[in-house]
């Protein structure tokens, strides 16, 4: 079966360093997205991305966030300074359709640890 | 704002007990329902899902109805096994234009002991 991978599970950094979260989507989708989850609390959206651009963002995903598909098999998500709440398990996710129909499909995660 | 609440956890039953976990919504236009399942360690997979009110999902001897007059989803199991020990999401998706995201509720942790 088609799987997200995310890389790595684990990141620890320091406050104020950038961070790169990468996600492998499925081949043929067409709709990606990244959530968060701060420990013990709910899974949270961030962002959607379709052709090649932002379709939809939350207010957690301001200044400090970005994303990027840099070639037709990776999708990112960069936090330019991180802080001590960014920390949280971090969720890729892709859909063929806009999830309506047939839900998403997400990765692994990847815990975000800042120090 | 579009919102879920599911009860509260942990959830701890014997193997073979039938399972309730409830799930009420709030959205303003039509929404998709999902129940989503995460195994300890792993990512947040799909269990069932539901596009239309009156529809029932099932998967893996897990089921839901979507019920528009009372604005729930309600996850069932008539026999859980130790293997079902996961955190359980509802969440929903709006139908029509302009909306991508999913909205979850804050999960409902389930422990089966043998």
């Amino acid at each position: 079966e088609p799987e997200v991978t995310q890389t790595p599970s684990h990141q620890v950094t320091q406050m104020g360093q950038e961070v790169i979260l990468r996600c492998v989507p499925i081949s043929n989708h067409l709709y990606f997205y990244w959530y968060r989850q701060i420990l013990g609390q709910k899974v949270e959206f961030l962002v959607s991305f379709y052709n090649n651009e932002i379709s939809e963002k939350s207010e957690i995903f301001d200044d400090q966030f970005s994303v990027e598909r840099p070639d037709g098999s990776n999708f990112t998500l960069k936090i330019r300074s991180t802080k001590l709440e960014d920390s949280a398990m971090y969720f890729c996710a892709s859909s063929g359709d806009r999830g309506r129909r047939n839900g998403y499909t997400f990765g692994s995660g990847t815990r975000l640890t800042v120090v | 704002g579009d919102s879920v609440t599911q009860m509260e956890g942990p959830v701890t039953l014997s193997e073979e007990a039938f399972l309730t976990i409830n799930c009420t919504y709030t959205a303003t236009g039509y929404p998709s329902l999902f129940w989503y399942v995460q195994y300890p360690g792993e990512g947040l997979q799909l269990l069932l899902k539901a596009t239309k009110a009156d529809d029932k999902g099932s998967n893996k001897g897990f089921e839901a109805t979507y019920r528009k007059e009372t604005t729930s989803f309600h996850l069932e199991k008539g026999s859980v096994q130790v293997s079902d020990s996961a955190v359980y999401f509802c969440a929903l998706t709006l139908s029509g234009a302009g909306s991508y995201q999913l909205t979850f509720g804050k999960g409902t942790k389930l422990s089966v002991i043998p």
